[in-house]
């Protein structure tokens, strides 16, 4: 089991381009959960998919930020018109169920970076 | 929702000392408090975990309690190590309607081991 993977592991954009974050869960796991983690500052969570549903997404900016699982293939997050703010780590985790009284494991991170 | 509070947010530990990590949360429907230890630039790894129905847990030099009437919970650290020395990130599971059970973090404690 190769564990949670995220691509790309680092990413630079310009102010305006779109950014889009991989993660690909770990086998079996069908519960995805994107946090944002900038300097010096712990993880805030952003929103919480499972297969084709999107089952929180009230930690998410509600414009340019948006995310998805589809039924094959990674979940995407991605980023519209990226600003200097959005520069942070952008961390998946997964669970093979919610993370009530699971273990959730994390991906190495997506550093993105906004020039 | 949520507010998970973690305190102090750095430390610093002699080799050999014990360290403590305190977290207060303020939702009493939260029932899993798992802590993250996360080296710089690395992913959070889970190194312990308590549910609501015991009050502590012990794992050879790890150990969390858990305090459900005072909403507080504990990470005690023996017999420090160098290779302790990462940030540590507490958090709590709210639920959030909808079938949504999504980790609330603390901020985190940078713990430095001096050798």
């Amino acid at each position: 089991n190769a564990g949670v993977m995220q691509n790309p592991r680092h990413l630079v954009r310009r102010r305006g381009q779109e950014a889009r974050l991989r993660c690909s869960p770990m086998k079996g796991h069908s519960h995805v959960y994107w946090y944002r983690q900038l300097p010096e500052e712990g993880l805030k969570f952003m929103v919480y998919l499972q297969k084709e549903n999107i089952i929180d997404e009230s930690g998410m900016p509600k414009e340019r930020f948006s995310a998805e699982f589809p039924k094959e293939g990674p979940s995407i997050l991605r980023i519209q018109q990226v600003v200097r703010g959005d520069s942070a780590a952008y961390f998946c985790a997964s669970s093979p169920k919610g993370t009530a009284n699971t273990e959730a494991f994390f991906g190495q991170g997506t550093r993105l970076t906004v020039v | 929702g949520e507010n998970v509070e973690q305190h102090p947010s750095t430390l610093s530990v002699q080799e050999g000392d014990s360290a403590v990590i305190k977290c207060t949360y303020s939702d009493s429907a939260s029932n899993y408090f798992p802590w993250y230890k996360q080296e710089l630039g690395k992913r959070p790894q889970l190194i312990i975990d308590i549910r609501s129905n015991v009050g502590e847990k012990k794992d050879q030099r790890i150990a969390v309690t858990l305090n459900k009437t005072a909403k507080h919970f504990s990470l005690h650290i023996t017999e420090t190590q160098p290779e302790d020395s990462a940030v540590y990130f507490c958090a709590a599971t709210p639920y959030s309607g909808a079938g949504s059970y999504q980790l609330t973090f603390g901020k985190g404690t940078k713990l430095s081991v001096i050798p």
